[in-house]
């Protein structure tokens, strides 16, 4: 199956401050997503994202499919950024796998004020 | 529209005990996936339904299983519990295509005493 890499596993800021998560993935993907997972366990969609450019906010995301790595930035963060943030791909190549996605070890994000 | 609800949030049982949990996709989704998070393991995929028939199946043993009804409501069993059974177990409902986006309920969070 596809494997996935993400970076760095932890990430402390100061808020106002910027950073940049990446995810690595192993083959290519026609489905690529990132979530943040609140502290009582819920994920929460950020971005479906296979390639290209999408903006939300102070949040964007970069997906260079070719290249096959992610990026997720968070600009200006703020305590309630805080968190674990994930990507996910489809566990093997080929689009048969539906609703079955692998997941990242992920990012945990401390946003302090 | 109605995000995806799982019931009960939070349960304590036995070793050696059963227990189901509910899922009710989002109106419209036909296809339901569910997954266990353990902070050891991650994000692990169980297994996926789609209009009453398991289309995908994770690395878990025959414990877990689980069914979807009509109206793509989804169900899992674990039997014969286990201490390391214990996880946040999450559901995600989709269209029920290679490409979908995958979005989580609020989980619920198994402790085998």
């Amino acid at each position: 199956g596809i494997q996935v890499e993400q970076s760095p596993p932890d990430l402390i800021l100061q808020e106002g401050a910027n950073s940049t998560l990446r995810c690595n993935f192993s083959d290519s993907v026609n489905n690529l997503q990132w979530f943040h997972q609140n502290p009582w366990g819920q994920l929460i969609n950020l971005f479906y994202i296979p390639s290209g450019t999408k903006q939300n906010g102070r949040l964007s995301a970069t997906t260079v499919a070719t290249e096959r790595y992610s990026l997720l930035y968070i600009s200006s963060s703020q305590t309630t950024d805080s968190g674990v943030y994930f990507c996910a791909v489809p566990r093997e190549a080929g689009g048969t796998s539906y609703g079955k996605l692998t997941f990242g070890q992920g990012t945990i994000l401390t946003v302090h004020p | 529209k109605a995000g995806v609800t799982q019931t009960p949030r939070y349960l304590i049982k036995t070793r050696g005990q059963q227990v189901t949990l509910s899922c009710s996709p989002i109106s419209g989704h036909r296809s339901v996936s569910w997954y266990q998070q353990t902070p050891g393991q991650g994000l692990q995929f169980l297994f996926e339904y789609f209009s009453e028939t398991q289309r995908n199946k994770g690395n878990f043993p025959g414990r877990f299983s689980g069914r979807q009804f009509s109206n793509s409501r989804s169900e899992m069993n674990v039997s014969t519990l286990e201490l390391g059974d214990s996880a946040l177990y999450l559901c995600a409902s989709g269209l029920g295509h290679s490409t979908d986006t995958q979005y989580f309920g609020p989980g619920t969070r198994l402790t085998v005493l």
